[in-house]
């Protein structure tokens, strides 16, 4: 167990629609850092979080935003979906903000557009 | 361009038998190099993290190690289990900066009975 939740496990939808992840870094942890894998592919980094503030941003769609609450808890707002945003997302969150240390995954979750 | 290609991509053995995996990779500035097993649909775990000055760091029957002349690194399974089933994935860090983290697409690695 990483001590990083991510909710949901799953997640079925339909394209056009809005969605919602959650994550929940280890205690302690300041930065959370969001990531997308698709089918068969590596994890592509989508943005980054550092005490409530965007740090850094990668891949990240137009239609995707994130933020970083005061209690470190972070959501992923995925909108207008297609049929490709399906993938896995994983969060994952290290103790600093800004030369990448030890990363502690999220068990991600699956959404599926249909 | 900062690229990290891993090798194979992947890879059956039987149980008990060792395997290596590699990773081969562009970035620089270089900071360190992790490696990743993840099981299928589950977030990664990290296995060792090496830095320019280390050449091999274990953990457990894995042992990695990294040549930062040449730009490579190594992942060693010893008697390989069958819970080593699992995709490796080789992390290049750049200097500083959460994105400048390089991912490979992984090594699928099956170990059969």
């Amino acid at each position: 167990d990483s001590g990083v939740t991510q909710t949901p496990k799953h997640l079925i939808t339909a394209t056009g629609q809005r969605v919602t992840l959650r994550c929940s870094p280890r205690s302690g942890d300041l930065s959370v850092y969001w990531y997308q894998q698709s089918l068969d592919q590596g994890l592509q980094f989508l943005i980054q979080y550092y005490n409530g503030e965007e740090r850094a941003k990668g891949n990240i769609l137009e239609r995707f935003s994130a933020q970083q609450f005061p209690d470190l808890h972070s959501e992923l707002n995925l909108s207008s979906l297609e049929l490709g945003d399906s993938a896995l997302y994983f969060c994952a969150s290290s103790p600093g903000g800004g030369r990448a240390g030890e990363l502690f995954f999220g068990e991600g979750s699956r959404l599926t557009v249909l | 361009k900062n690229q990290v290609e891993q090798s194979p991509q992947s890879l059956i053995i039987l149980e008990g038998k060792n395997c290596t995996l590699q990773c081969n990779y562009t970035v620089s500035p270089f900071s360190n190099l992790r490696w990743y097993k993840q099981d299928t649909g589950r977030g990664p775990v990290s296995l060792t993290i090496m830095t320019f000055s280390e050449n091999t760091k274990s953990n457990g029957r894995y042992t990695a190690t990294l040549d930062a002349d040449t730009k490579q690194s190594s992942l060693h399974i010893t008697a390989s289990q069958l819970s080593d089933s699992a995709s490796y994935i080789c992390v290049v860090s750049g200097e500083t900066g959460a994105n400048n983290l390089f991912f490979g697409t992984g090594t699928r690695l099956t170990v059969i009975p």
